[in-house]
């Protein structure tokens, strides 16, 4: 079955260090995946997406995330936190890479950035 | 470009009414998704549609209805309220379903069933 994991259902950082959210995924399948983000009260915007092309994947604000199919995880990284990026963060699979009719969803990381 | 746009914002039903949950997309995309969120979960895809007059069920499809009858348009109708319908509801779109096209999201809708 398919399956994502979000390793941490909250994360706290200061300003300016660096941030990690994990995310560890199953798929029977070359998946396709995805991080979104949601601020508070808002709808839901893609960060990155991994497609089976170079697995360091780099995406909007700065955030960056590493497909490694040994470890099937998919974890997401940034240098230095802003303020602005505390919010939701869902790791999001599509088993098959070639229908993300059907995408499953994380449960969420919710990121504080403390000043 | 307005993207995929939703209405209305905010509800409160009282149980056994019905509702018509709005969405709308002017990106000409073919597919388009509705997906529920509960507190401290994440989406679960309620119905979806590949184009005008075509949908299917998806995860959670009981007690709700949708209809296609165009490409802009993919409604969402409650038909009898009951509180575990309380959820905030996201509308989405996209182009494809092939690798990376990325589905594309409203602003969604909190309804509240009391």
């Amino acid at each position: 079955a398919q399956s994502v994991t979000q390793l941490d259902s909250h994360v706290s950082v200061s300003e300016g260090t660096p941030v990690l959210l994990r995310c560890n995924y199953s798929s029977s399948y070359s998946p396709s995946l995805f991080w979104y983000v949601q601020h508070p009260n808002k709808g839901l915007q893609l960060l990155l997406k991994y497609t089976s092309a170079a697995t360091l994947v780099k995406g909007i604000n700065g955030f960056e995330a590493e497909f490694k199919k040994s470890e099937t995880s998919f974890h997401l990284t940034k240098p230095s936190a802003h303020m602005s990026d505390a919010a939701e963060y869902f790791c999001v699979v599509s088993p098959n890479a070639g229908n993300n009719r059907k995408l499953i969803w994380g449960l969420g990381t919710s990121l504080a950035v403390n000043p | 470009n307005a993207g995929v746009t939703q209405t209305p914002k905010f509800r409160i039903l009282k149980i056994g009414q019905s509702m018509t949950l709005q969405c709308a997309q002017d990106m000409n995309h073919n597919y388009m998704y509705w997906y529920r969120q509960d507190p401290g979960m994440g989406l679960k895809l309620i119905y979806y549609s590949v184009g005008a007059g075509i949908t299917d069920k998806g995860e959670v499809p009981n007690g709700y209805n949708v209809s296609r009858s165009t490409t802009e348009d993919f409604p969402l109708r409650l038909e009898l309220a009951a509180p575990s319908q309380t959820s905030v509801y996201f509308c989405a779109s996209s182009y494809g379903t092939s690798a990376g096209n990325e589905q594309f999201f409203g602003p969604g809708t909190r309804l509240t069933v009391l």
